[in-house]
């Protein structure tokens, strides 16, 4: 058990719709990042937030959007879904600010499924 | 182009066989980090080694190794002695010290056979 939590485990819901993924961080960690991998895409890095302002971005579509909370919990929303949002999406934390020298610890994902 | 390459997708193994798997990256920062990471069938990924490009050491951890090679740009693992519970997909990623990303390989599928 990482100490990272993301709820729910899974969604599943239709075309065009928009949903929320939540994550926790460890106790400690300021750093909270937003993974997506699906099989056409491996796994890519879409965000990350440092003590709640936006530090990096990676290949995050712009109907997708995310923020950290004053208590470090992030929220991934996804708006306007299409099939080819079907993905696990996976959060990850750490201590600090550097993706290089901290390590990340990886949540259990969110299984998204677009009908 | 990939920054990180991993070209065996997939790899069975008979049980107490050792395995390698390679990666091969890309990048023009003299200052870089590769990492490996595990996931297990239960999807959780797992960290396992983190090494900067200054510190070409080999490093071994029990049954696992990892020979860094600057020359030929890969950074390969070694697993020796396979067992079951090895069976996983693992990737390889890389950072750069300019932009603050994390780019991984596409993975390979480890099948330990008993």
């Amino acid at each position: 058990d990482s100490g990272v939590t993301q709820t729910p485990k899974h969604l599943i819901t239709a075309t065009g719709q928009r949903v929320t993924l939540r994550c926790s961080p460890r106790s400690g960690d300021l750093s909270v990042y937003w993974y997506q991998q699906s099989l056409d895409q491996g796994l890519q890095f879409l965000i990350q937030y440092y003590n709640g302002e936006e530090r990096a971005k990676g290949n995050i579509l712009e109907r997708f959007s995310a923020q950290q909370f004053p208590d470090l919990h992030s929220e991934l929303n996804l708006s306007s879904l299409e099939l080819g949002d079907s993905a696990l999406y996976f959060c990850a934390s750490s201590v600090g600010l550097a993706v290089s020298t901290d390590t990340q610890y990886f949540g259990p994902g969110t299984r998204l499924t677009v009908l | 182009a990939q920054k990180v390459t991993q070209a065996q997708t997939e790899i069975s193994v008979v049980e107490k066989e050792d395995v390698t798997l390679d990666c091969v990256y890309e990048t023009r920062d003299t200052t870089y980090y590769l990492f490996w990471y595990k996931q297990p069938p239960s999807g959780e990924l797992v960290f396992l080694i983190r090494r900067n490009s200054f510190d070409e050491q080999n490093e071994i951890s029990g049954r696992y190794s990892w020979n860094f090679q600057k020359s030929t740009s890969s950074f390969n693992f070694t697993i020796t002695a396979s067992q079951v519970v090895d069976s996983a997909v693992y990737f390889c990623a890389l950072s750069e010290d300019t932009g603050n990303q994390f780019y991984f390989g596409t993975g390979t599928s480890l099948t330990v056979i008993p």
